[in-house]
């Protein structure tokens, strides 16, 4: 089975400070990415990443930055958090070579900024 | 732009058949994806569609056609663990998912 593990599930942070969200998968998979989900309104892509050191902007990356040193791990940074960044963070991994791969999803980390 | 657009929430009874619908709107496309979130975990896969047609899988069925922008999710037998969040997720011409809000399933007994 994949595994996707996020290190936190409740985060609560103050205004102003800087964030680490952590996103492991076991399964060698090529392809990682960083989503916010909020109510009412479909997930969303921040950040995404196809290979070590490498990442690309999704559609909302503004105060967010995202690290990939190493094959299984992705991490979302949070600069300076504000209140507007409260949110549930989920991590998802994919095969690489076929783009329609399916994704598997962390259980997710919600995050309360104050 | 792009959108997908679900119901916000349906209700169903236990043992009955729910169907779920999508429409989608994308800059291309290149398949449509349904997931299941139960509550306080994460999204499961259930089905890939990129052909028209219908996909059969156990219990769920999923159906797609192109040339309406349209898919659905269809349930059978419903069991009270169907209880959960089901997302519609369409891809685009650059292989991003392009998500739905989703449709929160309720199930009475």
């Amino acid at each position: 089975d994949v595994k996707v593990t996020q290190s936190s599930r409740y985060l609560v942070k103050r205004t102003g400070e800087k964030v680490f969200l952590e996103c492991v998968q076991d399964m060698d998979h090529e392809n990682m990415f960083w989503y916010r989900q909020d109510p009412g309104l479909g997930l969303r892509l921040i950040y995404f990443s196809y290979d070590v050191k490498m990442k690309e902007k999704g559609d909302i990356p503004e105060g967010y930055s995202v690290s990939r040193e190493k094959k299984e791990r992705f991490s979302l940074i949070l600069e300076s958090a504000s209140t507007n960044q409260t949110s549930m963070y989920l991590c998802a991994s994919s095969l690489g070579g076929e783009l329609t791969n399916i994704q598997y999803f962390g259980a997710g980390t919600r995050l309360s900024v104050l | 732009g792009q959108n997908i657009d679900q119901p916000t929430e349906m209700t169903a009874t236990e043992g009955a058949i729910v169907q779920i619908n999508c429409t989608y709107q994308t800059s291309g496309f290149n398949g449509l994806f349904w997931y299941q979130q139960h509550a306080g975990e994460a999204p499961t896969f259930l089905s890939y569609n990129v052909l028209d047609g219908l996909e059969e899988k156990g219990r769920f069925s999923s159906f797609l056609s192109r040339s309406k922008g349209y898919s659905y999710l269809l349930l059978k037998e419903l069991q009270m663990k169907d209880s959960a969040s089901y997302l519609c997720a369409a891809m685009d011409s650059n292989y991003q998912l392009i998500w739905g809000a989703g449709t929160k399933l309720i199930i009475k007994p």
